[in-house]
């Protein structure tokens, strides 16, 4: 069935180093690929997202590259800042599916000042 | 643009008893889909509504079930509450059938059942 596998589960990095979680998806009718940042309190905030006619896209320090035919996408977040620990989550999808979300099981980043 | 608002933002239930979560779309959407995130997990899809109808379900079973209002808004019912029912619910609401495939999420809804 529809699966994505995300890595590493928990990921701890210096202010101002580099970070990057890494998802696979299965069905290769994923069309679409969101990221979405989970803060208590706060909900899951849409921070990027990538379709599969593109192969990188960025945003200020995110970036998120597709690699379609190892159905692989990434999240690179450079010049890391406190702020940005969260838990983030991949996920995948397409209109084939209805608009159906299917996640990743979460990284937990924490940036250390 | 108002974003997507749920509630209540937590609730407390007993095994066997009923629950109604709520959730009301963003302005210009919709669609409404639910999801439960588990703690420590990633969120799963529930269903999804548009044009008041079930349009898409994962694996729950009928005991899960839904409404949407002509306002978009939307309601995640479940009946015979079980502990493994105990998550967080999320609602989240997009534009079916336009260019536009971003899912806005709420805030959730923690759900403990004792």
């Amino acid at each position: 069935g529809e699966n994505v596998e995300q890595h590493p589960s928990t990921l701890s990095v210096q202010e101002g180093d580099s970070a990057v979680i890494k998802c696979t998806y299965s069905d290769s009718a994923s069309n679409y690929f969101p990221w979405y940042k989970q803060e208590l309190g706060k909900g899951s905030q849409l921070i990027i997202d990538i379709r599969s006619n593109v192969g990188e896209k960025k945003d200020q320090r995110i970036a998120v590259t597709l690699n379609k035919t190892a159905k692989h996408f990434s999240l690179h977040i450079t010049e890391t800042q406190p702020e940005d620990s969260a838990v983030y989550f991949c996920a995948a999808s397409g209109h084939n599916q209805g608009g159906k979300l299917i996640f990743g099981q979460g990284t937990e980043l924490s940036v250390k000042p | 643009e108002t974003g997507v608002t749920q509630s209540p933002t937590h609730l407390i239930k007993t095994r066997g008893q009923q629950v109604t979560l709520r959730c009301s779309s963003q302005s210009g959407h919709n669609t409404v889909s639910w999801y439960q995130q588990a703690l420590g997990q990633g969120p799963q899809f529930i269903f999804q509504y548009y044009r008041e109808e079930e349009n898409g379900r994962g694996n729950f079973p009928p005991r899960f079930s839904g409404l949407q209002f002509p306002n978009y808004s939307s309601e995640l019912n479940v009946n015979a509450l079980e502990l493994d029912d105990s998550a967080l619910y999320l609602c989240a609401s997009s534009l079916r059938f336009s260019q536009r495939l971003e899912q806005y999420f709420g805030p959730g809804t923690r759900l403990t059942v004792t």
